[in-house]
């Protein structure tokens, strides 16, 4: 089955850039959407199909995916971003989704 | 808005079988797929199955698809996942959520605020 590989943690200062990867062979051939998980809440969908933001998600918020890896990258980072970022995609090969182990991002 | 709105926390001893319920509100639901995911504590998602909200058609997770069952009940809007044969690696917070976009590559929003099950002797 296909394998999603993510950092297991990324710190950044505040007002800096995070940029969290998501590493899959062949990934740019595949729709990647990203979640952010607070501590104690559920997952909020923050990026779908590669690059697009849901309503009332901030712009500072952006991804990319070519080659083998995805990116999420949060721009001028605040504390409320403090959270767990997951990837996932479809894996045609057994028509199942698939997470990636997630990334915690701490502010510092 | 559109919400899911899950049952309460459950505990359970091993052997034993858990049904956890997912209502839904605010769309149509037998427009969208709802997906099963849990999470261990402190562990990433998994993704455990997906049933469609039209027809009932179901696709299972294999670590799961001998013990789990998901099902719904359009007259409520409400999609349920059964799972037996619980063991203690079965403790998770379980979630539902809609599936968006194309079955085979949509994304999950929104999510269910979570049902933690705990399996205890």
């Amino acid at each position: 089955s296909f394998v999603l590989t993510q950092p297991p943690s990324v710190s950044v200062a505040p007002g800096k850039t995070a940029s969290i990867t998501c590493g899959g062979t062949n990934i740019g051939s595949k729709s990647v959407h990203w979640y952010q998980q607070r501590p104690g809440q559920a997952p909020v969908l923050v990026i779908y199909y590669d690059s697009d933001r849901p309503s009332g998600i901030p712009e500072r918020f952006s991804g990319s995916n070519s080659g083998n890896t995805a990116t999420l990258t949060i721009s001028r980072v605040e504390a409320g971003d403090e959270a767990d970022y997951s990837c996932q995609v479809w894996d045609s090969s057994t028509d199942h989704w698939v997470f990636g182990g997630g990334t915690k991002l701490t502010v510092l | 808005q559109v919400q899911l709105v899950q049952s309460g926390a459950e505990v359970k001893k091993p052997g034993a079988s858990v049904k956890v319920s997912c209502k839904a509100s605010g769309y149509t639901f037998n427009v969208y797929g709802v997906s099963w995911v849990r999470q261990a504590p402190g562990q990433g998602l998994e993704w455990m199955g997906w049933i469609s909200g039209k027809n009932g058609n179901t696709n299972y997770a294999e670590r799961v698809q001998d013990r789990v069952t998901m099902t719904t009940d359009t007259s409520t809007s409400t999609a349920y996942m059964e799972l037996r044969s619980l063991r203690s690696d079965d403790t998770a917070t379980y979630y539902c959520a809609r599936v968006n976009g194309d079955y085979g590559g949509g994304w999950f929003d929104p999510w269910g605020q979570g049902t933690l099950v705990t399996v205890s002797s």
